[in-house]
C-alpha cells in the first residue's frame, strides 16, 4: 500500500516571499502520478499541480513549481511570491494509474500568508 | 462548463438514520470517486464509479454504498448512521476510470451526525 506523509502541521510566509512544503511518499511502483491539491476554506479541492513520475522535469504552474526526487520520494512544494490567496491546507497526493487508481492523501499542512 | 455539484452543501442527522449525497459531474466526465474527510482520519477514498458499475472501493463497512445513473450522476447512501460519520464527503470527477486524468473535486457535503 502506498503511503504519503506530509510532517509539517503548520507553515507561515510572510507576502511576496517564498515557501516550500514537504511531501514525502512510499511506494513500491515505478509508474504513479502525484500531486498538489489546494483546500481553502472555501472547502473545494483544488489542483495546484501535476507530476508524472516517468517525467525527470519538474513541474510548474505559474509561481507553483515542485522539486521531485523519485530516489528519495520526495515531492515539495514551492510557492514564489506568496500571495493572500494562498492561505489555505496543502494536501499532497499519490496516485497509481490502472484498475485500483485512487488518490491516496497525506494528512495536509495548513498555510498561512502574512499581511 | 460547471464544476462538480454536490448536494446538499450541508446536512444535519441523528444517530440511526440514514442519508443520501448527490454528487453531479462535469459535463463529459464519466468517473465519479468520493472521498470522505475527517480531521482525525484525513481523506480516506470510499469509492469510485465508471459507467454505472463500482470499480474500486475503499476500507469502510458496508452501511456506505453508492451508485451511478447512466448521465453519470452519482448518489452515495450511508445507513444507520452513527456519530463517527460526521464529516466533509467530496465527489471527484474525472474523464475516465483507471487512466492518468487529474481528478476535479466539488465543494462537498457536511453531515453532522448529533
Amino acid at each position: 500500500a502506498q503511503t504519503v506523509t506530509q510532517s509539517q502541521p503548520e507553515m507561515s510566509v510572510q507576502e511576496a516571499e517564498t515557501v516550500t512544503l514537504s511531501c514525502t511518499y512510499d511506494t513500491s511502483e515505478s509508474n504513479y502520478y502525484l500531486f498538489w491539491y489546494k483546500q481553502p476554506p472555501s472547502r473545494q479541492m483544488i489542483l495546484v499541480i501535476r507530476q508524472e513520475a516517468y517525467k525527470q522535469q519538474n513541474a510548474t504552474e505559474n509561481r507553483f513549481s515542485v522539486n521531485f526526487q523519485k530516489a528519495a520520494k520526495s515531492f515539495s512544494l514551492k510557492i514564489s511570491d506568496s500571495q493572500l490567496g494562498d492561505t489555505a491546507m496543502y494536501f499532497c497526493a499519490f496516485m497509481k494509474p490502472g484498475a485500483n487508481s485512487k488518490l491516496t492523501f497525506g494528512k495536509g499542512i495548513t498555510l498561512s500568508v502574512r499581511p | 462548463k460547471a464544476g462538480v455539484t454536490q448536494t446538499p452543501r450541508y446536512l444535519i442527522k441523528t444517530r440511526g438514520q440514514q442519508v443520501t449525497l448527490s454528487c453531479s459531474p462535469i459535463s463529459g466526465h464519466r468517473s465519479v470517486s468520493w472521498y470522505q474527510q475527517t480531521p482525525g482520519q484525513g481523506l480516506q477514498f470510499l469509492f469510485e464509479y465508471f459507467s454505472e458499475t463500482q470499480r474500486n472501493k475503499g476500507n469502510f463497512p458496508g452501511r456506505f454504498s453508492g451508485r451511478q445513473f447512466s448521465n453519470s450522476r452519482s448518489e452515495m447512501n450511508v445507513s444507520t448512521l452513527e456519530l463517527g460519520d460526521s464529516a466533509l464527503y467530496l465527489c471527484a470527477s474525472s474523464l475516465v476510470w483507471g487512466a492518468d486524468q487529474p481528478q476535479h473535486f466539488g465543494d462537498g457535503t457536511r453531515l453532522s451526525i448529533l
